[in-house]
């Protein structure tokens, strides 16, 4: 069953505290992209990855940081400079640049991250 | 960097009616324009996209129109279904699969 996981749905951590997200996808797909979403908001993006080992700052990467070690897998880690943690995190993948269908992008189903 | 505005943010229609959410783009250069829908607390789901090459793009009672002059798309829903109740998002892209998203309509079917 191919897609795109994303764990813990929901996360609570004290103020101070870093913490890791996990996405994880077996559609083959070489790009990833983490995005905050806030109530009444659109999608901003953090970061994203073209392919393995590389990846890029979005438009708001201030106090997150990523890793892209294995095609499957980009971890986020919302680490304790992040002013304003608490939001909505999806994880999204796509076929990749220049593929006739990379900028398809297809998301995971969430972490609810509130910071205490 | 592109900028993409909804309008309007919510949009009440009866169980059976059409619905329409317009979407506007600033960058001439974006040439790829999808639909989400996302229902409360899950992650979006593409329901169909657009390239610039293509005017008008139809899936069953789902329908996207755009108009690159003006540089406006629209999404078109028939025959409206309670199932059909959720946020959906624009969003365009020159290409290098970074997408630029709205920030939403909420549609609500009464039945």
């Amino acid at each position: 069953d191919g897609g795109i996981t994303q764990s813990p749905k929901y996360l609570f951590r004290k103020e101070g505290q870093n913490v890791t997200l996990s996405c994880e996808q077996n559609l083959n797909h070489d790009a990833m992209y983490w995005y905050r979403q806030d109530p009444g908001q659109g999608l901003r993006l953090i970061y994203y990855s073209q392919i393995v080992n590389d990846f890029q700052k979005g438009d708001i990467a201030e106090g997150y940081s990523v890793s892209r070690e294995k095609k499957e897998s980009f971890p986020l880690t919302v680490t304790s400079a992040q002013k304003n943690p608490t939001a909505f995190y999806l994880c999204a993948s796509s076929m990749g640049y220049g593929k006739i269908t990379g900028n398809e992008q297809f998301f995971g189903p969430g972490t609810r991250l509130t910071v205490l | 960097g592109e900028n993409v505005e909804q309008h309007p943010s919510t949009l009440s229609v009866q169980e059976g009616d059409s619905a329409v959410i317009k979407c506007t783009y600033s960058d001439s250069a974006s040439n790829y324009f999808p639909w989400y829908k996302q229902e409360l607390g899950k992650g979006p789901q593409l329901i169909i996209d657009i390239r610039s090459n293509v005017g008008e793009k139809k899936d069953q009672r789902i329908a996207v129109t755009l108009n690159k002059t003006a540089k406006h798309f629209s999404l078109h829903i028939t025959e409206t279904q309670p199932e059909d109740s959720a946020v959906y998002f624009c969003a365009a892209s020159k290409g290098n699969n970074r997408l630029a998203f709205g920030k939403g309509n909420q549609v609500v079917v009464i039945p």
